[in-house]
């Protein structure tokens, strides 16, 4: 299985300031045939189920503020996250689906400083 | 607006047997992959099992082969989770999800929308 290896583990940002969580795959998640990166980011916040944020590596879902981006490619991606808000306090994974079984980083919990 | 309705959580023992439902509304059902994953107390996210749109193809990740069983009824636009021989690390909130493309086939499988979840609890 590929593993997702999320970092940092948890992150502590002012607010209005830019948060980057880093994702590395065991292995590339590039798919020749389409030249896509096949990861997606989800946030969670407590109590809630996951919400899909960035996929294809960099394309924001529909709704998503665009304070939010995904960067990267081959085994190493960033999600960003600029001028953040207090609503912005979750945990974030990412997740690649280019092999089955589908596998996920093990979070990043991002609270404000 | 697609919704997904899970149940069928609740408290069993160790080596029961449990079965989750999971209630889809808002799309043509039977032409999308679906998924469960779950996420045990305060940990992270585990995909567990997926299934085609027709209901053909189905996937499981190592941890539950061989005791956990998908299926769903196009007709009722319902998913299920079959659980046999449930261990205490089974206990988890399981969510239903679905995969984006409407070819029904399990491949590109990032995940929207999430059902709320229901919990299982696995205890003596």
């Amino acid at each position: 299985d590929i593993v997702m290896t999320q970092s940092p583990d948890s992150l502590a940002v002012s607010l209005g300031e830019r948060a980057s969580i880093n994702c590395k795959s065991s292995q590339t998640i590039l798919h020749n045939s389409n030249n896509k990166n096949h990861l997606a980011w989800y946030q969670q916040k407590p109590g809630q189920p996951p919400k899909l944020l960035i996929y294809w590596a960099s394309t924001r879902e529909s709704g998503v503020p665009d304070r939010f981006s995904g960067s990267g490619s081959g085994t190493d991606f960033t999600l960003t996250i600029n001028s953040l808000q207090a609503e912005d306090v979750a945990v974030y994974y990412c997740q690649q689906y280019y092999f089955t079984p589908p596998t996920f980083g093990q979070g990043t919990k991002l609270e404000i400083k | 607006e697609v919704q997904l309705l899970e149940s069928g959580g609740g408290l069993v023992q160790p080596g029961g047997s449990l079965r989750l439902s999971c209630a889809a509304s808002g799309l043509t059902f039977s032409r999308y992959a679906m998924s469960w994953v779950r996420q045990a107390p305060g940990k992270g996210l585990e995909w567990v099992s997926g299934i085609s749109g027709s209901g053909e193809n189905t996937f499981y990740a190592d941890s539950v082969r061989g005791r956990f069983t998908i299926s769903r009824d196009n007709s009722k636009s319902t998913l299920y989770l079959h659980m046999n021989s449930l261990k205490a690390e089974d206990t988890a909130v399981y969510y239903c999800t679905k995969s984006p493309g409407d070819h029904g086939e399990f491949w590109d499988n990032y995940f929207d929308p999430w059902g709320q979840g229901t919990l299982v609890t696995v205890s003596s």
